[in-house]
This record gives C-alpha cells, sequence and structure tokens, in this order.
C-alpha cells in the first residue's frame, strides 16, 4: 500500500498570506495526486489534479506542484473562504489519502 | 450538471449489512471512462477509499476491507450501490459517493454523504 504523509496537521495563516501543505508518498506516484478542500459538514471539492492541474472554476490563487514522492498544495493572498480542510489523495496504486490539514485564521 | 446523492439506513446494528445507494444524473455510467467510486469519514477524521465500479463493469476493492465489500450498478436507473457485511462500530462514519475516471482516479464530483451509525 502506498501511504501519504501530510504537513502539517494545522495550521494557521493570516488574510494575504502565502501557504503551503506537503504530502509525501511512501514511493513514487508519478503525478497521481489530487487535493481537495473540504468545508466543516461539507463534502470535499476537488481543487487540483494530477498534481499541478486546476480544477474548472477553482480560483487561481490555489496552485500544485511537486513529482515523484513529494507533492505541495500553495495558496497565494490567502482569503477567509479558504478557512478549510486540506486533503491529499493519491491514485497511481489504488487510492490513498493523507490524513489533512486544518487552515484557520490567526 | 452533474449532483450524486446517497441514500441509507441511518442506524443498524453491529454484524448486519449495511447497503448504500447512490442515485445521480448529469452523466451516465454507461459512458466509456466513468466510474463512481464510496468513499467513507469517520466523524473529525480522514478519507476512507471503499471501492469504485466503472462502466464496463470492472470493480476494485481496499484490500483493508475487500472481503466485506460488494460493489454494483444499475445504469439504467443511474444508481451505484455499496454493501458492507458484518459491520461493527469501526464502521460509523459518513459515506460519500463520487464520479472520478478509470485512467485518472481523481474524484471531480461528490454527493452530500450519508452519516451511518452501527449500534447495538
Amino acid at each position: 500500500d502506498i501511504q501519504m504523509t501530510q504537513s502539517p496537521a494545522s495550521l494557521s495563516a493570516s488574510l494575504g498570506e502565502t501557504v503551503t501543505i506537503e504530502c509525501r508518498a511512501s514511493e513514487d506516484i508519478y503525478n497521481g495526486l489530487a487535493w481537495y478542500q473540504q468545508k466543516p459538514g461539507k463534502s470535499p471539492q476537488l481543487l487540483i489534479y494530477n498534481a499541478n492541474s486546476l480544477h474548472t472554476g477553482v480560483p487561481s490563487r490555489f496552485s500544485g506542484s511537486g513529482s515523484g514522492t513529494q507533492y505541495s498544495l500553495k495558496i497565494n493572498s490567502l482569503q477567509s473562504e479558504d478557512v478549510a480542510s486540506y486533503f491529499c489523495q493519491q491514485y497511481y496504486d489504488y487510492d490513498t489519502f493523507g490524513a489533512g490539514t486544518k487552515l484557520e485564521l490567526k | 450538471q452533474v449532483t450524486l446523492k446517497e441514500s441509507g439506513p441511518g442506524i443498524l446494528q453491529p454484524s448486519q449489512t449495511l447497503s448504500l445507494t447512490c442515485s445521480f444524473s448529469g452523466f451516465s455510467l454507461s459512458t466509456s471512462g466513468i466510474c463512481v467510486s464510496w468513499i467513507r469519514q469517520p466523524s473529525g477524521k480522514g478519507l476512507e477509499w471503499l471501492a469504485t465500479i466503472c462502466w464496463e463493469d470492472s470493480k476494485g476493492y481496499n484490500p483493508s476491507l475487500k472481503n466485506r465489500l460488494t460493489i454494483s450498478k444499475d445504469t439504467s436507473n443511474n444508481q451505484a450501490f455499496l454493501k458492507i457485511t458484518s459491520v461493527d462500530t469501526a464502521d460509523t462514519a459518513i459515506y460519500y459517493c463520487a464520479r472520478n475516471g478509470a485512467i485518472s482516479h481523481y474524484f471531480d464530483y461528490w454527493g452530500q454523504g450519508v452519516m451511518v451509525t452501527v449500534s447495538s
């Protein structure tokens, strides 16, 4: 099984700040990685797929990068509506998710 | 417009079989390359992929739960189903269905989720 290690578990940032969340896979996942945003009481929403492709309708302040076993999600100019939990998912071999990052406003 | 909606029993007792239904619109499970998956999330915790069924009836299961899971579909009625046998309290969670592609297995549309509680 491919394990996904996501960091940090929680994050506090100010409006307008740039935030980075990382996921490390236990083996090469060849860019088979997606990022999701989940607000309290809601279902996850796709942000990024194939490591760096922005899903339709997602604001351009979200971006994804990485390769091999190391991937990151960057949020530029943090907005209040970005307060949420974020999960990575590898889909190179079956599907496994990271444990999540809870993003709060400072 | 793609929508998915889960339905289930709400509460069931340990050792029973959980039956879930995903009703969807805006796409067809007879379209080449389209799949529907089930994912669950215990309260306050992370996401766990359970199973996937695709347009040509191929199926995939989480290896850690494979012996307890059965996924199926009714293409004509735009529904997918999941059965989980021998449930216990660890199966208490919100259960989501989601659409994904057969090759790039990310989930582009999700249902609202249905809460399932296993309790005696």
